[in-house]
């Protein structure tokens, strides 16, 4: 089962910043939390990831909770094309590799 | 730059019928491997992963097998399919350290009739 908890969907029109949160109360101390996209027919697109401190690349910010308990995708001014299902994910190490676990994840819609 | 390919884009199979698809992983040595299937509206679920050249894990059966000949290639098969096989399957890679997020490849589109 999926470790973090997310809304289903949120709307938001072009140009708007939208905070997508995310929901991880069980997370354990070394556990990285990751941010995926997908379209449909799509591989999930790596958003970023961080462990405690925010983080912020050219695609997003991320905002951790300091208690880690929860955390935030911040996209500015968002296109059309920022228009997917955002997965918020904690990586489980197993055997030396990496397991996401994938749940349903928020689809945004956004509106010209 | 590392570049991840699979093979084919899509597939329509008959039930019963054999299967292989295949990912190349180029820019990389040594890399961790993996396998993700997606139902038609389904979630994504790790099948296989491999973290090393002969070496693959099992993480949910669904009559499926993988291997890794090479080292820089995965290959998901079977040798039945199953209406249920249908969906999208995806290959994905990530470096055994440093907690680099997985990457995944464009997917190959597979229908079971």
């Amino acid at each position: 089962d999926a470790k973090t908890t997310q809304p289903d969907s949120m709307e938001s029109t072009e140009g708007e910043t939208v905070h997508l949160p995310c929901s991880h109360a069980t997370i354990s101390g070394n556990e990285y939390i990751y941010w995926y996209r997908q379209v449909p027919l799509q591989g999930p697109e790596y958003v970023t990831h961080g462990l405690q401190q925010n983080t912020t690349n050219s695609m997003a910010f991320l905002a951790i909770a300091s208690d880690r308990k929860s955390s935030t995708l911040i996209l500015p001014h968002v296109s059309l094309r920022d228009a997917a299902v955002y997965h918020c994910i904690l990586r489980v190490d197993q055997g030396g590799s990496a397991k996401l676990i994938f749940g349903e994840g928020t689809k945004l819609t956004v509106s010209s | 730059a590392q570049t991840i390919h699979q093979w084919p884009v899509a597939e329509i199979k008959a039930v019963g019928s054999p299967l292989s698809l295949g990912c190349t992983i180029k820019g990389k040595s040594s890399p961790n491997l993996y396998w993700y299937w997606q139902a038609t509206g389904g979630t994504l679920q790790q099948l296989f992963y491999s973290i090393t050249v002969g070496q693959v894990e099992s993480v949910v059966q669904l009559n499926l097998s993988a291997s890794r000949p090479k080292d820089d290639q995965f290959i998901l098969s079977t040798e039945k399919l199953l209406l249920s096989h249908s969906g999208f399957y995806l290959c994905a890679w990530s470096l055994g350290y440093n907690n680099q997020a997985p990457l995944f490849g464009e997917g190959t589109r597979l229908s079971v009739l």
